[in-house]
């Protein structure tokens, strides 16, 4: 599987833009990029995910470069209950065996009231 | 709207004992999974199911078995809990598809005595 990696620790204040980096230089064609998130003492929970354009939801955006080598997930407005562990992923698409995702140690954003 | 349900919460388990980790989902999703992770880490999958009555092996499988009798259902068992099973243990869900994301538990948490 390909690799990610991301900074260990963040910290931003609250209200400001989350710029979160991820590189995956050996990212494949057919890999896709998916941002997970942990609040302590929960299960993950999906952010959300891209293969080659700029992805939007109510969550985040999703920056994705040009060569496909580093992503960027954008939370717009941090609040404190963005504080989080912050995984990003990269997967083949969920079929013909290809259904697992391999978890990293993630960034920890911590937000600055 | 649960989503995705373990049970128990949490429990302790003497050495040598076992017990069965249940996973229900309303969601009617095709692929589950069992996941654990330890103090400071990212989530290891142990095993996982693609459909009813099929399973295969993650990154961790050793010392677990699974069972998918019913599609809303996954079951991990720990034939005989040793202390480094100790750990929070997820359940996870999703469809087939590229990208699909998967829902999590909320966790349990054993420790092995």
């Amino acid at each position: 599987d390909a690799k990610t990696t991301q900074p260990n620790s963040m910290e931003s204040n609250e209200e400001e833009p989350v710029h979160l980096p991820c590189n995956h230089s050996t990212i494949s064609g057919t890999d896709y990029i998916h941002w997970y998130r942990q609040l302590p003492s929960q299960g993950p929970e999906y952010v959300i995910h891209g293969l080659t354009s700029n992805v939007n939801n109510r969550m985040a955006s999703l920056a994705i470069a040009e060569d496909r080598k580093s992503s960027t997930l954008i939370l717009h407005r941090a609040t404190l209950r963005d504080a989080a562990v912050y995984y990003c992923i990269l997967s083949p698409p969920f079929n013909f065996g290809n259904e697992k995702l391999t978890f990293g140690t993630g960034t920890r954003l911590t937000i600055i009231p | 709207n649960a989503g995705v349900t373990q049970t128990p919460k949490f429990r302790v388990l003497k050495t040598g004992q076992s017990m069965t980790l249940l996973c229900a989902q309303d969601m009617n999703h095709e692929y589950m999974y069992w996941y654990r992770q330890d103090p400071g880490m990212g989530l290891r999958l142990i095993h996982y199911s693609v459909g009813e009555g099929t399973t295969a092996k993650g990154e961790v499988p050793d010392g677990y078995n699974v069972s998918r009798l019913k599609k809303q259902n996954f079951l991990l068992g720990l034939e005989s809990a040793a202390p480094s099973q100790t750990s929070v243990y997820f359940c996870a869900s999703s469809s087939p598809g590229p990208g699909g994301p998967q829902h999590f538990g909320d966790g349990t948490r054993l420790s092995i005595l």
